[in-house]
């Protein structure tokens, strides 16, 4: 079981928005400013969309933001394409030189 | 650009040893702003960092409670690479390993990812 909490499924339709929410507790997302998100297709490997609980690397596009509440980050995706259709991982620094993993939204593009 | 190539063995025996090697191009192993990463991914552990190795003026090695004990990663200059090796493995250690690279941003995430190596462990 991941520690940090994320909804298995969400969908939308191409245009729409969806947030997908990823839950800790104060000792991780609500203890660090250091949450990030992943975004991996099918056989490829976790690329980077957020760290720092809101900034973009370079090269992700805008659509993509995130934010935190508390105990709880969540990642939004605007404006959805079919590619954005991958599955989403959350990561939190956890201290003590450890970072913990949510479990996964699977994201279905309609 | 930054590219992490894997190789190693696609399947172990259980109580073996486990090696996967990450070659590096268009950054250095021995870089003072970045550290070197292991992390695998199985359906019933999910994302799990394993570890890392860095060099500031030496090398550390940090590991995860999870494995410290059975894991070594080792960082090679001369061929611009590190490798995990993990002992005793028993099949709960069956999963995708990444090498990864943390510290191109903020240094508590991972910006560049090997293409994974699938070890199964089995008799």
């Amino acid at each position: 079981q991941s520690a940090l909490t994320q909804p298995p499924s969400a969908s939308g339709s191409p245009g729409q928005s969806v947030t997908m929410s990823c839950t800790g507790t104060s000792s991780d997302v609500g203890g660090y400013h250091y949450v990030s998100w992943y975004q991996q297709h099918p056989g490829k490997a976790p690329k980077l969309l957020i760290y720092e609980v809101t900034k973009r690397p370079s090269g992700v596009p805008d659509r993509f933001s995130a934010s935190k509440s508390g105990n709880t980050a969540s990642l939004t995706v605007s404006g959805l394409q079919t590619e954005d259709e991958a599955e989403y991982f959350c990561c939190s620094y956890a201290g003590n030189v450890n970072w913990v993993f949510g479990g996964g939204t699977k994201l279905t593009v309609l | 650009q930054v590219q992490l190539q894997q190789s190693g063995p696609g399947l172990v025996k259980p109580s073996q040893t486990l090696s996967v090697t990450c070659a590096i191009s268009g950054d250095s192993v021995s870089s003072n702003s970045v550290a070197w990463n292991w992390i695998r991914q199985s359906p019933s552990r999910g994302l799990e960092w394993l570890g890392r190795t860095y060099y500031r003026s030496k090398w550390y090695n940090d590991y995860a409670v999870s494995v410290k004990g059975r894991m070594t990663i080792n960082p090679d200059t001369s061929k611009n690479q590190y490798s995990l090796q993990l002992n005793s493995v028993t099949p709960e250690d069956t999963a995708v390993y990444y090498c990864a690279r943390d510290g191109g941003y903020s240094g508590y995430d991972w910006d560049y990812w090997g293409q994974g190596t699938l070890v199964t462990v089995s008799s």
